[in-house]
């Protein structure tokens, strides 16, 4: 596609509930990363993976959190038991090989009642 | 280690000024250095980066950094602002020593709001 897409854009749910959010890099691309955009802050990172291998989750805050991107494309995070304390923009980025840049979906806004 | 402070959580400018959003960064080897905008219910966009090189680095809408190892300093610039400028200012670094996850440190962000 023409750039990182990202989906749903909002995202309303109760707490226990789980929820899946996907992300949609630009072809091509190797690498694709997760962050967590507080209000106020920076992204943060969570995840990371090269083609389909999850090359480092240092950043994912504890288990309820997990990623996967089977066929080196599409990447879906999902949290387990959503906690209010989750409620955050969740922003994709990918990357091609040998270069820093970073090209940013446009985020999902997850919101925990 | 590596780590980015942008301490200005706002800057406001007359439209027409030149502007300066300030990044410092601090890093165990050697920095790349990288400048991101956020306009409102985008996504983060590239604006220029530093690798090697040139210490002033030019990049897209006519924005420049400087870079300044003795300051550990990488400052946004633009000669003459436009209201279009407004928005959100992000500053990241990577440790160049860090390997190939090529993972950035974002900073806090900086809000750019440039007055008719």
């Amino acid at each position: 596609g023409a750039g990182v897409s990202q989906s749903p854009r909002y995202k309303v749910t109760k707490r226990g509930q789980d929820v899946a959010l996907r992300c949609d890099p630009i072809s091509g691309h190797v690498s694709l990363y997760w962050y967590r955009q507080a209000l106020g802050q920076g992204p943060e990172f969570l995840t990371y993976f090269n083609y389909e291998a999850q090359q480092d989750k240092s950043g994912l805050p504890n288990d309820r959190f997990s990623a996967e991107r089977p066929e080196g494309s599409i990447s879906t995070l999902t949290i387990q038991r959503t906690e209010q304390r989750d409620s955050a923009m969740y922003r994709c980025a990918s990357r091609t090989g040998g270069t820093d840049t970073q090209y940013f979906g446009p985020g999902t806004r997850l919101t925990v009642l | 280690a590596q780590s980015v402070a942008q301490p200005e959580d706002q800057v406001n400018v007359a439209e027409g000024n030149p502007l300066t959003v300030k990044c410092t960064y601090s890093v165990s080897g050697n920095p790349y250095l990288f400048w991101y905008v956020q306009y409102p219910n985008r996504g983060l966009q590239f604006l220029l980066k530093y690798i090697t090189g040139d210490n002033l680095v030019k990049g897209s809408y006519g924005f420049e950094a400087e870079f300044n190892k003795s300051q550990t300093s990488f400052h946004l610039k633009k000669p003459s602002a436009l209201v279009s400028d407004s928005a959100l200012y992000f500053c990241a670094v990577r440790d160049i020593t860090s390997g190939g996850s090529y993972i950035p440190t974002f900073g806090r962000g900086t809000s750019l709001i440039v007055h008719p």
